[in-house]
């Protein structure tokens, strides 16, 4: 069973655009919706989170937009730059058991100058 | 604050022979510590969690004699893939969470290669 499913599987924007990641998931019992961005060669790093009591957070450039009836998140990225060219992952998770995040397939982002 | 080391972070090793990994949780307490792997243009997949003086809960597939655990204090894991094979050349990352707190902590990662 996948539960969770990221889409696009690659993106390419140009610089000042917007660059918008879907997330849709199947476990209800998922409570914290993080994006992570990966360079290269590099471990994850957390980008933007939100747990399920609020519909959207901003920080920065960085959106993520929450849709709990339709069981679906997206992460917007404003002005999008050539150095936000990375992996994006959405990787929610529930508060129960492991409490492991459930890692999406990843979205191939590529900022164009 | 919230940095996670990993060392090494590139090994290459010959076949047959065994590899330690260390995740180390540098300004907080880990009371959690996940390992993932994760191959060329792939996501990461879960490969065990493990808490601090308790056995690791490995994913199913994933043979625990050959991926070895320990998470012998609150701010070290070690991963030793024991008889490694060229197939578990791969980069290994591990995270770290403390109690109560939904964010995990991402180690830099070691990318392994088995000749």
């Amino acid at each position: 069973q996948q539960q969770v499913k990221q889409s696009p599987q690659s993106l390419i924007v140009q610089k000042g655009g917007i660059s918008i990641i879907n997330c849709a998931y199947e476990n209800t019992a998922f409570d914290y919706f993080p994006w992570y961005q990966q360079f290269p060669g590099k471990g994850p790093a957390l980008l933007i989170a939100i747990r399920p009591d609020v519909s959207e957070k901003k920080e920065g450039r960085f959106t993520i937009s929450f849709n709990k009836s339709a069981k679906q998140f997206s992460l917007h990225i404003m002005d999008s730059q050539p150095g936000d060219s990375a992996t994006y992952f959405c990787a929610p998770r529930a508060d129960t058991g492991r409490r492991a995040l459930t890692f999406g397939s990843g979205t191939r982002l590529q900022v164009q100058p | 604050g919230a940095v996670v080391s990993q060392h090494p972070s590139r090994v290459i090793c010959k076949s047959g022979t065994s590899v330690k990994i260390e995740c180390r949780s540098l300004d907080f307490q880990a009371t959690t510590m996940f390992w993932y792997r994760q191959f060329p243009k792939q996501s990461l997949m879960l490969m065990a969690t493990s808490n601090e003086g308790s056995k690791a809960t490995y994913e199913q597939g994933v043979e625990k004699d050959k991926f070895l655990i320990n998470h012998a204090s609150l701010t070290l894991s070690t991963l030793t893939v024991t008889s490694a094979h060229p197939e578990d050349s791969s980069f290994y990352i591990c995270s770290a969470q403390t109690a109560g707190n939904y964010e995990q902590y991402f180690g830099p990662g070691t990318r392994l290669t088995v000749t």
